[in-house]
């Protein structure tokens, strides 16, 4: 069973508010993802989380945050986002840390969470 | 830096019609790739993947892909497509965290 389990799927928000994505997974892994996908575009890495550590910022605003409470578990904090934030946000995981992505590391995405911020 | 390139960014097939999508890798060993699907507003969902060994690789679907080294190529195949095929299609390099090409969007003409 190759499943990631993201929450909310939609969420409207305005510019000053704080909110939160929340993504976990039962398999196992030990490598967690966060990816943005803006409209007819591929996803973007944001960041990697690999045995709980954050591996990867691909240079995001600080207006994301990222948490990896556990081994199951990844969030994305959101604060005074713009509307141009607004896009699909894609949580995924694989079975092995990045330090061994060279063994073949196949990545499972959720559905994503929608995120309009108005 | 390891990257795939997709040349098509919207092809339209007959249904019933063969099907073949384009990726190109830049990377000097081999690589690690992947085809996904997304549906509108879906996540992705993975079809194949290649790592070493036989370069005709099968996955979900019905789906195919070969790997050809001297082309620098990882293309994706189906016999006969159906209209639920419809969606876009990425091609991905396993690099550190996943690098996806900008992709192609399938219409399947009834």
């Amino acid at each position: 069973d190759t499943e990631v389990t993201q929450t909310p799927k939609h969420l409207v928000m305005g510019m000053t508010n704080k909110k939160s994505l929340k993504c976990e997974q039962h398999m196992g892994h030990r490598a967690m993802y966060w990816y943005k996908q803006k409209a007819k575009k591929p996803p973007e890495l944001m960041f990697v989380y690999s045995y709980e550590k954050l591996s990867i910022n691909e240079s995001v605003p600080s207006r994301f945050s990222p948490e990896c409470p556990n081994s199951s578990l990844l969030n994305l904090h959101l604060h005074a986002l713009q509307p141009e934030d607004s896009a699909l946000y894609l949580c995924a995981s694989s079975l092995r840390g990045l330090r061994a992505y060279q063994a073949g590391n196949t990545i499972y995405f959720g559905e994503g969470s929608w995120l309009t911020v108005v | 830096a390891q990257s795939v390139t997709q040349p098509d960014i919207h092809i339209t097939v007959s249904e019933g019609a063969s099907l073949e999508l384009r990726c190109n890798y830049s990377y000097g060993a081999t690589p690690y790739l992947f085809w996904y699907v997304q549906s509108p507003g879906q996540g992705l969902q993975l079809l194949l993947k290649y790592f070493s060994g036989d370069t005709l690789v099968q996955g979900i679907k019905g789906f195919e892909a070969e790997f050809k080294r001297s082309q620098s190529s990882f293309n994706l195949r189906k016999p006969s497509v159906h209209w639920s095929d419809a969606a876009e299609y990425f091609c991905a390099v396993g690099a550190q965290g996943m690098r996806f090409g900008a992709g192609t969007r399938l219409t399947v003409k009834p």
